[in-house]
């Protein structure tokens, strides 16, 4: 059984440049969520995807979007880089309501 | 969003059995109370989940209040490996238009050997 894999491991922006973050849910999962975790917190929400269609959504700005496929993996995209948005972004797979999956995140520094 | 609280810090001897709390007063009754333990850098790791009653599995014991609005993660002999930060969380039921996971800043626990 493959783990959720995460893509790329570390990621080095500019203010205002846009990012793709990519996940790879565990085999069978058909729910995916989107965290970001600044150094010393814990994971703040940012949304979850279900079937390809987003169905919940956590206090970030609409610059905060994604995808999910048929084979539900899934993609973050930020645009307009922020220094705040700097962070580990941890994607979780699972099905609804169940334990969730984590991966080892993708480490987003904007400069 | 109903959220949680947890002591920030924790230490406990190694070999010996240990009580995370964590308090979930606004919890509704269709939210599972759910544990996860984060590693330095590693993802959270699940760890146990319940609805109303007391669950077992091969990593912990998660003893959950008869009101639900408190539970505690037990951990029966602690081990080096334990030392993470544990974070208790909420988690909406199978409904598929309720998605969200809040995470508080957890419980730091340090095994000391």
């Amino acid at each position: 059984e493959t783990g959720v894999t995460q893509s790329p491991t570390h990621l080095i922006k500019t203010r205002g440049q846009q990012v793709t973050l990519r996940c790879s849910s565990q085999s069978g999962h058909n729910t995916v969520s989107w965290y970001q975790q600044a150094l010393g917190q814990g994971p703040q929400f940012i949304f979850q995807y279900y079937r390809e269609e987003e169905n919940g959504r956590g206090n970030f700005p609409p610059r905060f979007s994604g995808l999910q496929f048929p084979n539900y993996s899934s993609e973050l995209n930020v645009n307009a880089l922020e220094l705040d948005d700097s962070a580990l972004y941890l994607c979780a797979s699972s099905f609804p309501g169940s334990e969730q999956f984590f991966g080892p995140g993708t480490r987003l520094t904007v400069l | 969003d109903a959220k949680t609280t947890q002591p920030n810090s924790m230490e406990s001897n190694e070999e010996e059995p240990v009580h995370l709390p964590c308090n979930h007063s606004t919890i509704s009754g269709t939210d599972y109370i759910h544990w996860y333990r984060q590693l330095p850098s590693q993802g959270p790791e699940y760890v146990i989940h319940g609805l109303t009653s007391n669950v077992n599995n091969r990593m912990a014991s998660l003893a959950i209040a008869e009101d639900r609005k408190s539970s505690t993660l037990i951990l029966h002999r602690a081990t080096l490996r334990d030392a993470a930060v544990y974070y208790c969380i909420l988690r909406h039921s199978y409904n598929t238009n309720a998605g969200k996971s809040t995470f508080g800043d957890g419980t730091t626990l340090t095994v000391k050997p």
